[in-house]
């Protein structure tokens, strides 16, 4: 079964410094996505990625699939203080909508 | 839309009771997923519903839960009895087609006693 690492498990960052976030998969990733989570809510979904080598931006975020399609990251460029909470990724391993998800990174920005 | 709603969002409830935990999906979505999120475990998929037919239940820990589907617009996770082990936070999700972002309700907070 696929399994997705994430790293680094927690960090903390002071407003306006960028980050990234890494997501890497023990098979091929066939679709990747990223959602956030604040306590207490549900997830918000971010992005998804399928081609290898492809990168997609939503505002300050910025999401990479390697070219191998084994590895992901989350670049936040300026952090603010909203970007704090859980960021998740996900993924099928080719079996449709079935997807696996990452423990998780807690990022918490200081203002 | 209103987006995926779920209810009850808190339920305590003490070992051995029946619980019913409540999702609506958006409208138009024909998969429908329920998911258990713990510390230990992180976020579980339970079982997934594609035009209200459950099609991978291999998630659903033991006999004791139980999902339906009974049509387009609403589902149950119920769990009978209920045990301590069972608290978690249970994420009911759409998706508009296969390969396709899922939606999140906020998800329903469940204690057993």
């Amino acid at each position: 079964s696929q399994e997705l690492e994430q790293s680094p498990q927690s960090l903390i960052v002071q407003e306006g410094k960028n980050l990234t976030i890494n997501c890497t998969s023990s098979k091929t990733l066939y679709g990747l996505y990223w959602y956030k989570q604040k306590y207490g809510e549900g997830l918000i979904f971010l992005m998804m990625l399928q081609k290898g080598g492809e990168e997609k931006s939503h505002e300050k975020i910025t999401a990479k699939l390697d070219e191998k399609k084994q590895q992901s990251s989350l670049h936040i460029t300026a952090s603010q203080p909203s970007h704090a909470g859980i960021y998740l990724c996900g993924a099928n391993g080719g079996y449709g909508n079935k997807l696996v998800f990452g423990a998780g990174t807690i990022l918490r920005v200081k203002s | 839309d209103a987006g995926v709603i779920q209810s009850p969002r808190h339920e305590v409830t003490e070992m051995g009771q029946e619980v019913t935990l409540r999702c609506k999906p958006i409208s138009g979505h024909d998969y429908l997923f329920w998911y258990r999120q713990t510390m230990m475990r992180g976020l579980e998929l339970l079982i997934y519903f594609n035009n209200n037919v459950p099609i991978d239940d291999s998630g659903m820990p033991e006999d004791r839960f139980s999902a339906k589907m009974p049509n387009a617009s609403f589902s149950t996770l119920k769990i009978q009895p209920s045990e301590p082990r069972d608290s978690a936070v249970y994420f009911c999700a759409s998706s508009p087609f296969k390969v396709a972002e899922q939606y999140f309700g906020p998800g329903t907070r469940l204690t057993v006693t």
